[in-house]
């Protein structure tokens, strides 16, 4: 069973310039979740996508923004980028469980994007 | 905002010793709690889980929940140097909600 697969793994932009990242989860899952990783602020969470609409979202400008396509692929969207927004992009899936979703998420590898 | 808090460490213990993992969170309606280990340059991976107040053993690894002192903590026993890594903290609501991570505790195990 394939894992959960971003494109692309790294990528190097300009300030002001904008990104978009994309995320294919394992087969089955409907949820994915978006992360931003850096060394000072751990894991912070950007949004939630479930059958093709936001369930939860973090504490992000609007500059990011998110959307699930029908096959339950996500892209997300930074635009009008800062030096910032430097960081590792993790998406992650889980499965629906019960009435709500497992606490499980498998991640992928990352889209590693730099702002210059 | 609902927290959730770890010593970012780094926690170092030598080969063959227990590793205690400590974690606090702030929303006393938060139902499941997980383990989550991250390798220098990998991406996290769920370890351990638990719901219940109590102690949970997998393996090496204990998970114990105090919900009414609202920590969670991760034991490592017998440590190995391969168990060196970053343990992230994940809690959640039930139903859809979100899962809230702490910031992390590095552990080093030293041979």
């Amino acid at each position: 069973k394939a894992g959960v697969t971003q494109t692309p793994r790294y990528l190097i932009k300009t300030r002001g310039q904008q990104v978009t990242l994309s995320c294919s989860p394992i087969s089955g899952h409907r949820s994915v979740s978006w992360y931003q990783q850096t060394p000072g602020q751990g894991l912070q969470f950007l949004f939630e996508y479930f059958s093709e609409t936001q369930r939860n979202k973090g504490n992000f400008p609007g500059r990011f923004s998110g959307r699930q396509f029908s096959n339950s692929r996500s892209e997300m969207n930074v635009s009008t980028l800062e030096l910032g927004d430097s960081a590792l992009y993790l998406c992650a899936s889980r499965r629906t469980q019960g009435q709500g979703l497992s606490g499980e998420l498998f991640f992928g590898e990352g889209s590693r994007l730099t702002v210059l | 905002q609902k927290e959730v808090e770890q010593n970012s460490g780094p926690l170092s213990v030598p080969e063959g010793a227990i590793a205690s993992l400590n974690c606090t969170y702030s929303d006393r309606g938060s139902q499941s709690f997980f383990w989550y280990r991250q390798y220098s340059g990998k991406s996290p991976e769920l370890i351990m889980f638990i719901y219940s107040n109590g102690d949970k053993e997998d393996g090496r690894f204990t998970a114990q929940l105090n919900k009414a002192s609202q920590y969670v903590s991760l034991l490592i026993r017998d440590s190995q140097p391969s168990d060196s890594a970053t343990y992230l903290c994940a809690v959640k609501d039930g139903g859809f909600q979100k899962l809230v991570f702490g910031t992390g505790t590095r552990l080093l195990v030293s041979p």
